[in-house]
């Protein structure tokens, strides 16, 4: 079993949709997670941060962490073309050091 | 512009071969990374740096080499011992003791063995 579970999709949803985003994992001591958006055949970049549990809001980004169920969560709302892309889910014990268990990526197509 | 620069974007290597992808940084980063990223598992680390002439090995070390002789350059050697190395190469910096939101990653390479 991976440490990290992302459903790679693809996930196909018309311009204007809610989508929600994914990972299960299961190591408790994970208390930092991101979620990063990558373009085809470009770098991620960072896209939300979330301390332990809880949710986070950024403009039409909204992340979701349920510790006790060791599940994550993003939600995009009215979604545009542009969001097309693979979206990465990573965590970390550390707050340091970078050392991040990615998941594998969900691609995600918003068609017009 | 600051940033990290990787080269080539595309790279073909020939069974047997050693070949070695560039990283660059002018962005001041003690920290410097390289993952690997396959199809359906995520990016995975191979080496890291936190300064100038020490790295570590990261989760799937075998069959590469860096070094850092340099604070800007972090250059990944992929070595013939190498079994399975297509792959999308990513190299990443960030401030030494930053946290996590601090890394950012370059373009990436793709490698192909041919």
């Amino acid at each position: 079993q991976k440490e990290v579970e992302q459903d790679p999709g693809p996930l196909s949803v018309p311009e204007g949709a809610i989508v929600s985003l994914n990972c299960t994992y299961s190591n408790s001591a994970f208390q930092y997670f991101m979620w990063y958006r990558q373009y085809s055949r470009k770098g991620p970049e960072l896209l939300m941060y979330t301390y332990s549990s809880g949710n986070k809001e950024d403009g039409r980004f909204t992340a979701q962490v349920d510790k006790s169920s060791k599940y994550i969560s993003l939600f995009i709302r009215d979604s545009q073309p542009s969001d097309s892309a693979t979206y990465l889910c990573a965590m970390t014990e550390e707050e340091y050091g970078n050392k991040l268990v990615f998941g594998a990526g969900t691609i995600l197509r918003v068609k017009s | 512009d600051g940033g990290i620069t990787q080269s080539p974007k595309y790279l073909f290597r020939k069974e047997g071969q050693n070949v070695t992808l560039s990283c660059e940084q002018n962005l001041n980063h003690d920290a410097m990374y390289w993952y690997r990223q396959d199809p359906g598992q995520g990016l995975r680390l191979i080496y890291y740096s936190q300064i100038v002439n020490d790295f570590q090995k990261g989760d799937i070390a075998e069959g590469y080499s860096v070094s850092r002789e340099k604070k800007e350059s972090f250059p990944l050697t992929v070595t013939s011992a190498q079994k399975n190395p297509t792959a999308f190469y990513l190299c990443a910096s960030s401030i030494r003791g930053a946290p996590n939101t601090e890394a950012f990653f370059g373009q990436g390479t793709r490698l192909t063995v041919v």
